[in-house]
């Protein structure tokens, strides 16, 4: 089984619409999670952090994790087509330690139509 | 605050070839991580250093290697090239209080031809 497994898409979603991305993991002593979107020919950037059950937002959006089920989602609401990009989702297998303990997922493409 | 700079940003090399690849980080990180990008494979993590000691390795051959300066700023270093090296090779950053905010670099563009 894969580490850190998405859905390779491409997703496509209306202008406005909610676009929903997931991730599952293998590794129950996960620690923490990340999401970065990667626009084509760019590099990657971190949008979101989360580290305990739940829901966290910033603006337009949503981090949920759920450590039992061992899944973590994106979602952006109102989507833009300047959300058109790759989102990747990252999970550190550990707590501190080094970056060789963050584990990518291939991403998922976003595509927003206007 | 100026981003991590990666140089050079394309190469072309050929089988056998060696290639150095050069990363300053965002002032006041410590800690530099090397990823390999493919569109088969996704983001391979290389190895970390921090404060000039190797912190952690991927699962890479010992043909790829690296080194961090007092500076911070970090090189990896390919040998004997093989067509399966050719990749987007991205420097991250952080400030070394644990996994996950990384800030890239625009990468290196590696054809081994």
């Amino acid at each position: 089984q894969k580490e850190v497994e998405q859905n390779s898409g491409p997703l496509s979603v209306p202008e406005g619409a909610i676009a929903s991305l997931n991730c599952t993991y293998s590794d129950r002593v996960s620690q923490s999670f990340f999401w970065y979107r990667q626009y084509s020919g760019k590099s990657p950037e971190l949008i979101m952090s989360i580290y305990s059950n739940g829901d966290k937002e910033d603006g337009r959006f949503t981090a949920q994790l759920n450590k039992a089920s061992q899944y973590v989602s994106l979602l952006i609401r109102d989507s833009q087509p300047s959300d058109s990009a790759t989102y990747l989702c990252a999970v550190n297998r550990e707590d501190g330690g080094s970056q060789g303990n963050l584990i990518f997922g291939k991403g998922t493409k976003l595509s927003v139509k206007p | 605050k100026a981003g991590v700079t990666q140089t050079p940003r394309y190469l072309i090399k050929t089988r056998g070839q060696q290639v150095t690849l050069s990363c300053s980080p965002i002032s006041g990180h410590r800690s530099v991580s090397w990823y390999q990008q493919t569109p088969g494979q996704g983001l391979q993590f290389l190895f970390e250093y921090f404060s000039e000691t190797q912190r952690n390795k991927g699962n890479f051959p010992g043909r790829f290697s690296g080194r961090q300066f007092s500076n911070s700023r970090s090189e990896m270093n390919v040998s004997t090239l093989e067509l399966g090296d050719s990749a987007l090779y991205l420097c991250a950053s952080s400030f070394g209080q644990g996994p996950g905010k990384l800030f890239f670099g625009s990468g290196t563009q590696l054809s081994v031809l």
